[in-house]
């Protein structure tokens, strides 16, 4: 079975500091990975991706992540924090476990907060 | 693509009542996901769909509850006599293939008092 952590439930930058939030995986096949944002009283929204290919995933709101398969690694970056990045981050992993269902498998999530 | 919807928003019962979420994915996609969310923690898998069929239920989902996805399209979450354990935030989710995004819903928030 798969399963994620991600390592500090919460993380607070002043703005325009690098954000990192880290997750690392388990998976005993080649996993898909996510990041998914969600603000308060919403549902998730994807930030990014890797499926396969390139490692360096881009995606929007100027995030990006690495996939590091030594480290068994997918950790979100972005240069430059803004106020309205302040949200909870949940990290996830996708397998097929059986008629490619791909259901998701969550971490806890990391709570940014972002000062002034 | 209007999203995906879920209805209520939000639902108070007292203990024991039923209760019946619905969930309409994006038109199209034809895989369905019910995750269940509680405070502090990252959303749990409860059950998939893929057309009408239901082919994948979690341990999470004990007898008390019960998924439908009659026609391939919309879908309901029944809570069978609710316990204050079942205060949550239940969240639909769709996509169309193996090797595409999910789309959530805005989740419905239930309170059992």
């Amino acid at each position: 079975a798969q399963s994620v952590t991600q390592l500090g439930s919460h993380v607070s930058v002043s703005e325009g500091a690098l954000v990192l939030l880290r997750c690392n995986y388990s998976s005993s096949v080649p996993p898909y990975l996510f990041w998914y944002v969600q603000y308060p009283n919403q549902g998730l929204q994807l930030l990014l991706k890797y499926t396969t290919g390139a490692t360096l995933v881009k995606g929007i709101n100027g995030f990006e992540a690495e996939f590091k398969k030594s480290e068994t690694s997918f950790h979100l970056t972005k240069p430059s924090a803004h106020m309205s990045d302040a949200a909870e981050y949940f990290c996830a992993v996708s397998v097929n476990s059986g008629g490619s269902n791909y259901k998701l498998t969550f971490g806890k999530g990391t709570l940014l907060t972002v000062n002034p | 693509d209007t999203g995906v919807s879920q209805d209520p928003r939000h639902k108070i019962t007292k203990r024991g009542q039923n209760v019946t979420f619905r969930c309409d994915p994006i038109s199209e996609h034809n895989r369905l996901y019910w995750y269940r969310q509680t405070l502090g923690q990252g959303p749990e898998f409860l059950t998939y769909f893929q057309n009408e069929a239901q082919l994948e239920k979690s341990r999470l989902l004990s007898d008390r509850f019960s998924a439908e996805r009659p026609k391939g399209s919309f879908s309901t979450l029944e809570i069978q006599r609710t316990e204050q354990g079942d205060s949550a935030m239940y969240l639909c989710a769709s996509r169309r293939g193996e090797n595409t995004e999910a789309f959530f819903g805005q989740g419905t928030r239930l309170t059992v008092v």
